[in-house]
């Protein structure tokens, strides 16, 4: 019964790289998210996705940062030219339901992906 | 919008002692309401939830919570805590939406 599944777990790079981030969602799970833990700090949403389709973006910012679903394999977070200030916990949540118009149902979430950008 | 405030950063308690960590929301509209707990370099595991129902609810490892509508707040309780809780909990407040909104974090520590 696996969970939420992302890698890498820790991943490093130095200014002006790119950092791709992936996440498995749960068996059965069709609706992603993301969100950034910044140090000492709670978490911050990102972005919601489904498949082939990004719902809801308005915590994403506006430049260098983008995310896909596919139809077929992980969901890809993308950081080009990375900063210093990129350096954060990636964690990625996922649902069975679609959670708009109130709908109850649980984001359940992996372990993340430490960025360190060097 | 809705916010998310946990009152106390830092909670050190001694083990077998009851805990409380408080949790406080604001939101225009009716919400659901969680807490999940965060070990070391870890990801986020939810403890429990309020959806709708019974306004005390019970989660695991021993913990419950209850909410009040009029108070706005979602506090956590543990009658007798050990070693083991020690960790980062983090209130989350969702509206009809989908994102959750979080608090900043309580660190809980469990002294011997």
């Amino acid at each position: 019964n696996a969970g939420v599944m992302q890698n890498p777990r820790h991943l490093v790079r130095r200014r002006g790289q790119e950092a791709r981030l992936r996440c498995s969602p749960m068996k059965g799970h069709s609706h992603v998210y993301w969100y950034r833990q910044l140090p000492e700090e709670g978490l911050k949403f990102m972005v919601y996705l489904q498949k082939e389709n990004i719902i809801d973006e308005s915590g994403m910012p506006k430049e260098r940062f983008s995310a896909e679903f596919p139809k077929e394999g992980p969901s890809i977070l993308r950081i080009q030219q990375v900063v210093r200030g990129d350096s954060a916990a990636y964690f990625c949540a996922s649902s069975r339901l679609s959670l708009l118009a109130g709908v109850e149902d649980t984001q359940y979430f992996g372990p993340g992906t430490r960025l360190t950008v060097l | 919008a809705q916010s998310v405030t946990q009152l106390d950063s830092q909670v050190p308690v001694f083990e077998e002692a009851p805990v409380e960590l408080r949790c406080n929301y604001s939101s225009s509209v009716s919400v659901y309401l969680f807490w999940y707990v965060q070990y070391p370099n870890q990801g986020l595991q939810l403890l429990l939830k309020y959806l709708s129902g019974s306004t005390l609810v019970k989660g695991i490892n021993g913990f419950e919570a209850e909410f009040n509508k009029s108070q706005t707040s979602f506090h956590l309780r543990k009658p007798s805590v050990h070693i083991s809780d020690t960790a980062e909990y983090f209130c989350a407040v969702r509206d009809s939406g989908s994102r959750l909104t979080f608090g900043e974090g309580t660190q809980l520590t469990v002294n011997p």
